[in-house]
């Protein structure tokens, strides 16, 4: 079946430092790939999404790029803020399937501080 | 535009204790989902719905039962309450390829 794996958390940075956390996956077929964002005491938020291989997502000044030939969808941001904390989801949706069904990984805690 | 809305925020229940999670979504989308989050985990799909009057089992629907009578509301009911739910649940509309989750319920069972 699917699956989706994340680096394990948490992440703690100061400000103004690089983020990376990596995701990878196995999928049957061509999955679509997405990062989401919870905030505290909030649901999910969608941050970025790839349908397809060498796509890249973007919003926010995050990046994912989607690498079929490495099964990865790691999500990158260049300068961090505090108000980026936050738990971020990896995840993918089955093409295959008519019901869109989203498998998750287990989030990664991220801890910016000033 | 509201989104998705979830009732109740938290809910403490005793075991064998039966409630009904409330969703309702404005956006007339068709496809409907309940997930479960438990902690360090993702999140798990509990049941789903791909229309009014449609709805099937997703990876865990063990002790929870949902209906679909209109677009709008997709409520989830657990009957006889157990601590193995003890959970944060969210409801989540779907559009394209993008979910819309609501804000979540935290519901412990003691």
């Amino acid at each position: 079946g699917n699956s989706v794996t994340q680096m394990e958390g948490p992440v703690t940075l100061s400000e103004e430092a690089f983020l990376t956390i990596n995701c990878t996956y196995t999928a049957t077929g061509y999955p679509s790939l997405f990062w989401y964002v919870q905030y505290p005491g909030e649901g999910l938020q969608l941050l970025l999404k790839a349908t397809k291989a060498d796509d890249k997502g973007s919003n926010k000044g995050f990046e994912a790029t989607y690498r079929k030939e490495t099964t990865s969808f790691h999500l990158e941001k260049g300068s961090v803020q505090v108000s980026d904390s936050a738990v971020y989801f990896c995840a993918l949706s089955d093409t295959g399937t008519s019901y869109g069904k989203l498998t998750f990984g287990q989030g990664t805690i991220l801890t910016v501080h000033p | 535009n509201a989104g998705v809305t979830q009732t109740p925020k938290f809910r403490i229940l005793k075991i064998g204790q039966s409630m009904t999670l409330q969703c309702t979504q404005d956006m007339n989308h068709n496809y409907m989902y309940w997930y479960r989050q438990d902690p360090g985990m993702g999140l798990k799909l509990i049941y789903y719905s791909v229309g009014a009057g449609i709805t099937d089992k997703g990876e865990v629907p063990n002790g929870y039962n949902v209906s679909r009578s209109t677009t709008e509301d997709f409520p989830l009911r657990l009957e006889l309450a157990a601590p193995s739910q003890t959970s944060v649940y969210f409801c989540a509309s779907r559009a394209g390829h993008e979910q819309y989750f609501g804000p979540g319920t935290r519901l412990t069972v003691t």
